[in-house]
């Protein structure tokens, strides 16, 4: 089936340390979206970007879109022991079809 | 706002035993959409309903069915279940598809033994 690649599958970083994950995707896109699950419960919508961003932040998370290299990362700065969780991105490919990164799973530890 | 809502949390099923999961949707979403989670596959689509009709559907056999009332509320089923259908059914409502953010339910666990 069709998905997303993202990398690092896994990360494992100290508390206040920055982690980058990072997501590649093979179409053109209308926008791109990050997700965020924690153990065993459902995900949560951290940051929408359009085709037309470049960059967008939300509290101390910032996404970057490079559509020329058809890649997305999500930054996530000053890190805390509650950021541990598996991180999704997401986007709609042709015929609008949905496709899903197969996340980054990020530990971060006190 | 309430959330997305997901009964049961938990079921324990049989092989060859069928089963129903239920998805309450956020007030005025009319788009829902289902999906599978497990450690080998990840997210996996199952379908999407818009309005009571089924508007996307994933690569799964025809025993994994849904549908969507009139008051977006949605339910999925399963017959026939096979061991490998255990996983995490996740439900996710949003405005609208493609350019929507999801808002998803917790998700009910299934273990079929």
């Amino acid at each position: 089936s069709q998905q997303g690649e993202e990398d690092p599958q896994a990360l494992s970083i100290q508390e206040g340390e920055n982690a980058t994950m990072n997501c590649s995707y093979k179409t053109s896109i209308n926008n791109l979206q990050w997700y965020r699950q924690n153990s065993g419960r459902g995900l949560v919508h951290l940051i929408l970007i359009r085709s037309n961003e470049r960059e967008k932040h939300s509290g101390r998370l910032r996404v970057t879109l490079d559509t020329s290299k058809k890649s997305s990362s999500l930054l996530i700065t000053a890190s805390r022991a509650a950021d541990t969780a598996s991180y999704f991105c997401r986007y709609a490919g042709n015929n609008r079809k949905l496709i899903w990164g197969l996340g980054t799973s990020l530990a971060v530890n006190p | 706002k309430a959330g997305v809502t997901q009964t049961p949390r938990y079921l324990i099923k049989t092989r060859g035993q069928q089963v129903t999961l239920s998805c309450s949707p956020i007030s005025g979403h009319r788009s829902v959409s289902w999906y599978q989670q497990t450690p080998g596959q990840g997210l996996q689509f199952l379908f999407e309903y818009f309005s009571e009709t089924q508007r996307n559907k994933g690569n799964f056999p025809g025993r994994f069915s849904g549908r969507q009332f009139s008051n977006s509320r949605s339910e999925m089923n399963v017959s026939t279940l096979e061991l490998g259908d255990s996983a995490l059914y996740l439900c996710a409502s949003s405005l609208e598809t493609v350019n929507s953010p999801l808002h998803f339910g917790n998700g009910t666990r299934l273990t079929v033994t």
